[in-house]
């Protein structure tokens, strides 16, 4: 079993639309994020949300917003899609606490942006 | 997060051990060192972690320096499979809460 999942694996849209792109994990974990990793491979991290605390990192645009209908689930929903949202996203998982820092990622979403 | 250097490059034959150093010469006590890597077009993937104590697990082993300013990992009999960017990162116990904080890594190509 797929530890942590996204779909779609691949996404391609016109610039304005808005899209998402959930996450799932099946490892019981209680902190879930999204990284982005650009055109030159530099992997940032964009949230990280647990059912008490969102932590935004200050460089995302408020287009992108994470939504967590339950523990096991993190999607990240993009409004208003522009050319430099092109990139890969990844999402990961962790225990909390002092486990927070061994992150287990899924196998990314490649999107797009014409 | 304390600063980490890697070499950009390292080449490694298929069968021998590749050591992989990263210097952290501002590492402070509450710090660990973590290893992830990341195979072209998958995500990146734990390997392991340590404190001041050398840690062994099935992937590899990760040597700290008794001051603990620079480390190696060392993936024992590397294969074509093990050719990735390998990432050092440094950071204290608990603080992945607000992510990760990945560098440029060290891109380690396994030759046959």
């Amino acid at each position: 079993d797929t530890a942590v999942s996204q779909t779609p694996k691949y996404l391609v849209t016109q610039m304005g639309n808005d899209k998402s792109i959930k996450c799932e994990q099946n490892l019981g974990h209680d902190t879930m994020y999204w990284y982005k990793q650009d055109s030159k491979k530099f992997l940032k991290i964009m949230f990280s949300y647990n059912n008490k605390e969102l932590i935004i990192n200050e460089t995302v645009p408020n287009r992108f917003s994470p939504k967590s209908p339950d523990k096991a689930h993190l999607n990240l929903h993009i409004n208003s899609l522009e050319l430099g949202d092109s990139a890969v996203y990844f999402c990961a998982s962790s225990r909390g606490g002092h486990f927070s820092d061994t992150q287990y990622f899924g196998p990314g979403t490649r999107l797009t942006v014409l | 997060d304390a600063k980490t250097t890697q070499p950009p490059s390292m080449d490694c034959a298929e069968g021998r051990a590749a050591n992989l150093p990263c210097n952290h010469s501002t590492i402070s006590g509450n710090e660990y060192v973590y290893w992830y890597r990341q195979i072209h077009s998958q995500g990146p993937q734990y390997i392991i972690h340590g404190l001041k104590n050398n840690e062994t697990n099935e992937m590899a082993s990760l040597i700290i320096t008794e001051d603990r300013k620079s480390s190696t990992l060392i993936l024992p009999h590397a294969t074509l499979r093990d050719t990735a960017v390998y990432y050092c990162i440094v950071r204290a116990s608990g603080g992945g809460a607000d992510g990760l904080t990945f560098g440029k890594g060290t891109h380690l190509i396994i030759q046959p």
